[in-house]
C-alpha cells in the first residue's frame, strides 16, 4: 500500500499524558497537512508542512501541541499534558504540489485520541 | 472569519433519485472548491475540484458541482444516486496559501 498511513490508529491516555502521532506521506509528496476531525464536523486545518518547513499553523494548535518533520519525510505530532478536549480524530494528509500552487491531498486514515 | 457551510447533515433516498448537496462559503476573494467523500471504513477521498475555467466541474463517479460565485456556492449533483453511494460527502475551500477549511458534512444514505 503506498498511500498516507498513520500510526497508531488508535490511542487512549489519561488526562496530563504526552502522546506522539506518526504520518508517512506519499513518499514523493512534498506537502504534509495535519488536520483534527471530532464527531459531527468536517476536519479543522491544523498545520502544513512544504517539505521539512512548518509554513502554517492554526490558532488551533496551541502550545501543547507540536508538530515536526525533520527531514521532510515523515512527521510527528505530540501533544502535551493532554485534556479531555483533544479526544478527536487526527488526519493527516499530503500533496505533491507545484510551487505556490494547490493540488489535490490524499488523507491517512487517521489516529483516533481518546483522553480519559 | 471564513466558513463553509453545508445545509444538510443527513440525506436519505432511494436508488436512482438525483441528489443536490449544498454548500455555500463566506470568503469575497479568490477560492478554489472541493469536494471530498468518505465512504464507510475508508479514508477521505478527492470526489472533485474547482480552481479555475468552466465552472461546470465533473468528478469521478458521475458527480459534478457548479461554482457560482454570485452565490458563494458549490453545489453537488449526480442525476442517479445508487446503494453505493452511500457515504460522507464533505465540501472544502481553500482561500489561499494552504489552509484547507471544510464544511461539517452530509451523511447520504441510499436505499436500495
Amino acid at each position: 500500500d503506498t498511500g498516507v498511513s498513520q500510526n497508531p490508529r488508535h490511542k487512549i491516555t489519561k488526562r496530563g499524558q504526552n502522546v506522539t502521532f506518526r504520518c508517512d506521506p506519499i513518499s514523493e509528496h512534498n506537502r504534509l497537512y495535519w488536520y483534527r476531525q471530532t464527531l459531527g464536523q468536517g476536519p479543522e486545518f491544523l498545520t502544513y508542512f512544504q517539505n521539512e518547513a512548518q509554513l502554517e499553523k492554526s490558532r488551533l494548535l496551541s502550545d501543547r501541541f507540536s508538530a515536526e518533520r525533520p527531514k521532510g519525510s515523515f512527521s510527528t505530532l505530540e501533544i502535551q499534558r493532554t485534556e479531555q478536549g483533544d479526544s478527536a480524530m487526527y488526519l493527516c494528509a499530503s500533496s505533491l504540489g507545484p510551487a505556490g500552487g494547490l493540488d489535490e491531498q490524499f488523507f491517512g486514515p487517521g489516529t483516533r485520541l481518546t483522553v480519559l | 472569519a471564513q466558513s463553509v457551510s453545508q445545509h444538510n447533515h443527513h440525506v436519505i433516498l432511494s436508488e436512482a433519485a438525483s441528489l443536490e448537496l449544498g454548500c455555500n462559503y463566506s470568503y469575497g476573494g479568490t477560492v478554489n472548491l472541493f469536494w471530498y467523500v468518505q465512504y464507510p471504513g475508508q479514508h477521505l477521498q478527492l470526489l472533485l475540484k474547482y480552481f479555475s475555467g468552466d465552472p461546470l466541474v465533473k468528478g469521478i463517479k458521475g458527480f459534478e458541482a457548479e461554482f457560482i460565485k454570485s452565490k458563494f456556492s458549490f453545489n453537488l449533483r449526480k442525476p442517479s444516486v445508487q446503494w453505493s453511494d452511500t457515504a460522507e460527502y464533505f465540501c472544502a475551500v481553500a482561500t489561499g496559501g494552504f489552509k484547507t477549511i471544510f464544511g461539517a458534512g452530509t451523511r447520504l444514505f441510499v436505499k436500495a
